[in-house]
């Protein structure tokens, strides 16, 4: 069935150095998917939609220069966080539309930064 | 702007007792109402969804879920929970038939043997 993959799931960085989290949609093809960012006892909350052949759109919020948001294929979104600090430490994960009805998510990527 | 209420972060049951997880939602409008679930190690995935109809709504692996709209609420039930049951469970509410989630905070269920 359809998958969403990954990657990484997990990842320590140093403050100031940027991380890539990449989600790739396996047997299905997305022109859309979806960053959710959770931090502790709280909600999965959006933060952006990646459009494929297009610029993401932001939730309220959301700094877009920190958050890069890649859509370069039907398959592959990518979510670069830049200059990360400490306050960026979360749990990332992505989600893609399969029809109509159907939304698959990626397993999730902790990031921490030191 | 919605928000989704899961009023039960933590639950601890036996096997073979009932459940019922609780979930409200603010939204004034149309709104398409969905349980998901996370079991250790694994991706989320859809328990159970409402669109529209009947508002008894039943899922995978015996859930159901009862949406009533004068109470805005979307709780999730199981006659009898079995251990491997155990994992987060998440409401979440998307506007008129979008694919774009307001999830709750989840609520971690652990069914002891």
């Amino acid at each position: 069935g359809a998958v969403v993959s990954q990657h990484p799931s997990w990842v320590i960085c140093k403050s100031g150095t940027s991380v890539k989290i990449e989600c790739r949609s396996l047997d299905f093809q997305a022109t859309t998917m979806f960053w959710y960012r959770q931090f502790p006892k709280q909600s999965l909350m959006l933060m952006a939609t990646s459009n494929e052949g297009s610029k993401a759109t932001y939730e309220q919020g959301v700094e877009k220069d920190k958050f890069l948001i890649n859509h370069a294929s039907l398959t592959l979104s990518t979510l670069t966080v830049t200059s990360a600090h400490p306050e960026d430490s979360s749990f990332y994960i992505c989600s893609a539309p399969y029809g109509n009805e159907k939304l698959f998510f990626g397993s999730g990527t902790q990031l921490s930064v030191l | 702007a919605q928000s989704v209420s899961q009023h039960n972060h933590h639950v601890i049951l036996s096997e073979a007792a009932s459940l019922e997880l609780g979930c409200n939602y603010s939204y004034g409008g149309t709104v398409n109402l969905f349980w998901y679930v996370q079991y250790p190690g694994q991706h989320l995935q859809l328990l159970l969804k409402y669109f529209s109809g009947d508002p008894l709504v039943k899922g995978i692996k015996g859930f159901e879920a009862e949406f009533i709209k004068s109470k805005f609420s979307f709780n999730l039930r199981k006659p009898s929970v079995q251990w491997s049951d155990t994992a987060e469970y998440f409401c979440a509410v998307s506007p008129g038939g979008g694919n774009k989630l307001t999830f709750g905070t989840g609520t971690q269920l652990k069914v002891e043997l």
